[in-house]
Order: C-alpha cells, then structure tokens, then sequence
C-alpha cells in the first residue's frame, strides 16, 4: 500500500494518439505533484495542484499535455498527439503529512510511444 | 533556480565496504535534503533526509552529512549488503517552489 494509486501502470501507444493517466491518493491531501522519470534520470517536476487549484506548471510541461484535479482528491494527467520523447514513468506523488518537504511517490505509470 | 548536481554517476563497491555518493546545491537558502532509493521497475522511496539546523543525521548504516557553507551534502553507506544495489537520487527544494529538484542519480552496484 503506496497510498497512492496510479492507473494504468503501463501504457503502450502509438505515436499520434492521446493517452491519460489517473493518480488515487488513498487519503485526502491538500497537494498533489506529477513528475516525469525518463531512463537514467532523476524525476522531474512538471504540475502541482493545492486542491483543485493548479498553482505551477514546468515548461517541461507542453501545450500538448493538461492535467486536472477536478475535486481536491484524483488527478488526471492527458498527453494529447503523443511522441516518442514522451515517452518515460508518469509519477504522482503527494507531501507526508507533518514532514516537511518530504515527497511519497505512487509506483508511476510507464508510457512506451512507439 | 535550485540546480542539483550529484557524483559519481556509478559506483560499484565490494560487499561489506563503505559507499559514498555526492550532492552540490545552488541555492543558499535551501533547508531541506532528503535521499531516495529506487531499485529497478520500482517508485523512489524515502530512505533518509535532513534538515539545515544539523549537520549529520544517522539511521542504522546509513547517514547524511551537510556542509551549508560548502552547499553539498552526502550519503554514507556501511557495510554494504547486495540489497543496497539500486539507483540512489538526493534531491533539494526550490524556494519560492513548492517542489523538490533531483540530482541525475547514482547507480550503486554492490559485488558480492
């Protein structure tokens, strides 16, 4: 138990189509994050939400791809035309409670654009 | 910005010695500096952090120590076990951010 459910877990598509990504956390949280984690690197923030509000977006972060939290509790991550260099692990992750700074990751959904 | 820089990019260390891995920071006013583990097809998990009041935080094998004047800060691990084998990543937060910046990681292999 992650505490955060991410779905799917692997996604293999097609250059050209939309894919999206959806991020349960198991309890409320106030702030939700999306990183991405290619091959061989560290993950690299793209959005985070403080409620259902989206405060920062990484220029990583193109016109191709939007991300939503429509209520305060799930998340949604589209990328809409996708390329190869799409591809990588999507990971959400949310602050512990009482530990400052501290991010707990869910187990990342892996796109595969071929 | 926060830019993170972390060294070596491999490490591969015989059972049972010490390993070593290497963070640099920009930012001065960072205060937080945490160390994640990801072994392979797995999420990063928190194995230790530490904040900028202390300069040396401990947890069984592990440790961190924190230069702020230097603006780097290590993990430190002991006799190491074929467990430890797996990608170790710090991080730092960006001010003004509510985010953590990751150094590229290191990949610590231990041979038994």
């Amino acid at each position: 138990d992650t505490g955060v459910s991410q779905n799917p877990r692997h996604k293999i598509t097609k250059r050209g189509q939309n894919v999206t990504f959806r991020c349960d956390p198991i309890s409320e949280h106030n702030r939700l994050y999306w990183y991405r984690q290619t091959l061989g690197q560290g993950p690299e923030f793209l959005t985070y939400f403080q409620n259902e509000a989206q405060l920062e977006k990484s220029r990583l972060l193109s016109d191709r791809f939007s991300a939503e939290r429509p209520k305060g509790s799930f998340s949604t991550l589209e990328i809409q035309r996708t390329e190869q260099g799409d591809s990588a692990m999507y990971l959400c992750a949310y602050p512990r409670p009482l530990l400052t700074g501290e991010l707990f990751f869910g187990e990342g959904s892996r796109l595969t654009v071929l | 910005g926060e830019n993170v820089e972390q060294h070596p990019s491999t490490l591969s260390v015989q059972e049972g010695d010490s390993a070593v891995i290497k963070c640099t920071y920009s930012d001065s006013a960072s205060n937080y500096f945490p160390w994640y583990k990801q072994e392979l097809g797995k999420r990063p998990q928190l194995i230790i952090d530490i904040r900028s009041n202390v300069g040396e935080k401990k947890d069984q094998r592990i440790a961190v120590t924190l230069n702020k004047t230097a603006k780097h800060f290590s993990l430190h691990i002991t006799e190491t076990q074929p467990e430890d084998s797996a990608v170790y990543f710090c991080a730092a937060p960006r001010q003004g951010a509510q985010k953590l910046v990751f150094g590229q990681g290191t990949r610590l292999t231990i041979n038994p």
